[in-house]
């Protein structure tokens, strides 16, 4: 079965600095997709950003990047210029495509200092 | 466009009581999803339709918990004489066909119901 680990519970950042959320997970499908999750207080769950696993281009989304490493089984996220809103719950999620639900980490709360 | 919608936000219930949830997605998505996310962990899957048809059923979802999606838009999550267990913020996620045939990978969440089962 499909694992996702996010090994970091918490992390805080300065504001207009930089944070890189660490995940890994386990398959043994070559072809997949990855994805990041915020989940704000009380509000709902948003994609910040997917990574198509056949892609060797690390996905990018504004301020919003991953270091994808397939090998390594690593999917990191990079947070630039951090921004008091970005203070959330990050989920990293694993999915195999359209036909499958989603299997989810155990998320890392980020704290966003000014 | 409106997102996914789910009501009630919140509910508040007795042990072994029943409680039905109700999630509205995103207009034409054909394949709508439950997860249920507990305190301190991430959302765990339950089930999912692909229009009427429930397609699959977690371990999770004992007998207690029915879904359904009668016409293929709404659906509805009952669960029966609930548990302490059963407190947790219970999401829908939906996620629409694309032009091919094919199914998008992702899926769009709405706000939850949150139960608490005293």
């Amino acid at each position: 079965a499909q694992t996702v680990t996010q090994s970091q519970p918490e992390m805080s950042v300065q504001e207009a600095e930089t944070v890189t959320l660490s995940c890994t997970y386990d398959t043994s499908e070559s072809d997949y997709y990855l994805f990041w999750y915020k989940q704000p207080p009380s509000r709902q769950m948003i994609l910040v950003i997917r990574q198509e696993a056949y892609k060797q281009q690390n996905a990018t989304e504004n301020r919003f990047s991953v270091n994808f490493q397939k090998a390594a089984k690593s999917f990191s996220l990079k947070i630039s210029d951090s921004q008091l809103g970005d203070a959330a719950m990050y989920f990293c999620a694993y999915g195999l495509g359209g036909n499958t639900p989603l299997v989810f980490g155990k998320g890392t709360r980020l704290s966003v200092i000014a | 466009d409106t997102g996914v919608s789910q009501d009630p936000r919140h509910k508040i219930t007795k042990r072994g009581q029943n409680v039905t949830f109700r999630c509205d997605p995103i207009s034409e998505h054909n394949r709508l999803y439950w997860y249920r996310q507990t305190l301190g962990q991430g959302p765990e899957f339950l089930t999912y339709f692909q229009n009427e048809a429930q397609l699959e059923k977690s371990r999770l979802l004992s007998d207690r918990f029915s879904a359904e999606r009668p016409k293929g838009s709404f659906s509805t999550l009952e669960i029966q004489r609930t548990e302490q267990g059963d407190s947790a913020m219970y999401l829908c996620a939906s996620s629409p066909r694309l032009a091919g045939g094919f199914f998008a990978d992702t899926q769009y969440f709405g706000p939850g119901t949150r139960l608490t089962v005293l």
